[in-house]
């Protein structure tokens, strides 16, 4: 199936800094998603995005569905140690039903 | 909160052997998947079943089989499995028009 694009792969910050990610697709999708993977875990939901021009919070997180509905953000503001993980993308399509295409994930290291 | 719970963390298996990997949700959805996650590869969809009984294959369904007898149950069938099967699996349920999956915590195989 078709994989979205998302970058950067890695990403190795401060602590205290802010960070970006982002994915793209040359299809349409009508949802994102935002998850995070702890280490040897099953990926959680952070954030979920409904309508072009979306932009939502949770907590550090924001994540924008973007306007062309192709392609979505997520911003961590403030890193701590604990925002260590993989973040996955994930969209939905009207024509796929009920299943998700993912990126390949950001891995995020934050350094004390 | 919604639970999917899988019966293993982690399982060593000898090729060849018949392996079964259970996944329970107790949120009364109507989907469940599985995937596989592999570095670099990201997640893929070996099967999903979106009611009792039902099921659809996903992107790599060769060497897996699936089983839903219950609502609340599925199973991923490895007839015979092979080195190459070693992997992390991944459990995930929906609402039926639901956009969001929620993950069970994986199975990390290894097949000797």
């Amino acid at each position: 199936g078709q994989q979205l694009n998302q970058s950067p792969q890695s990403m190795f910050i401060q602590e205290g800094e802010d960070v970006s990610m982002n994915c793209t697709s040359s299809s349409i999708f009508n949802t994102w998603l935002w998850y995070k993977q702890d280490p040897g875990e099953g990926p959680v939901l952070l954030i979920a995005l409904y309508k072009a021009g979306e932009l939502t919070s949770n907590g550090r997180l924001t994540a924008q569905f973007g306007i062309t509905r192709k392609d979505s953000f997520l911003n961590i503001s403030a890193s701590i140690p604990s925002d260590v993980g993989i973040y996955f993308c994930a969209g939905r399509r009207w024509t796929s039903g009920s299943r998700l295409t993912f990126g390949e994930g950001t891995q995020l290291t934050v350094n004390p | 909160d919604v639970k999917v719970t899988q019966s293993s963390r982690y399982l060593v298996k000898r090729t060849g052997e018949k392996v079964f990997l259970e996944c329970v949700q107790d949120m009364d959805h109507e989907n469940m998947f599985w995937y596989r996650q592999d570095p670099g590869l990201g997640l893929r969809l070996i099967y999903f079943s979106y009611d009792v009984k039902m099921k659809e294959k996903g992107d790599i369904p060769e060497g897996y089989s699936v089983s839903r007898e219950k609502k609340e149950r599925f199973s991923l069938i490895l007839e015979s499995a092979s080195t190459n099967q070693t992997s992390m699996y991944l459990c995930a349920s929906s609402l039926s028009q639901g956009n969001e999956q929620f993950f069970g915590p994986g199975t990390r195989l290894t097949v000797l």
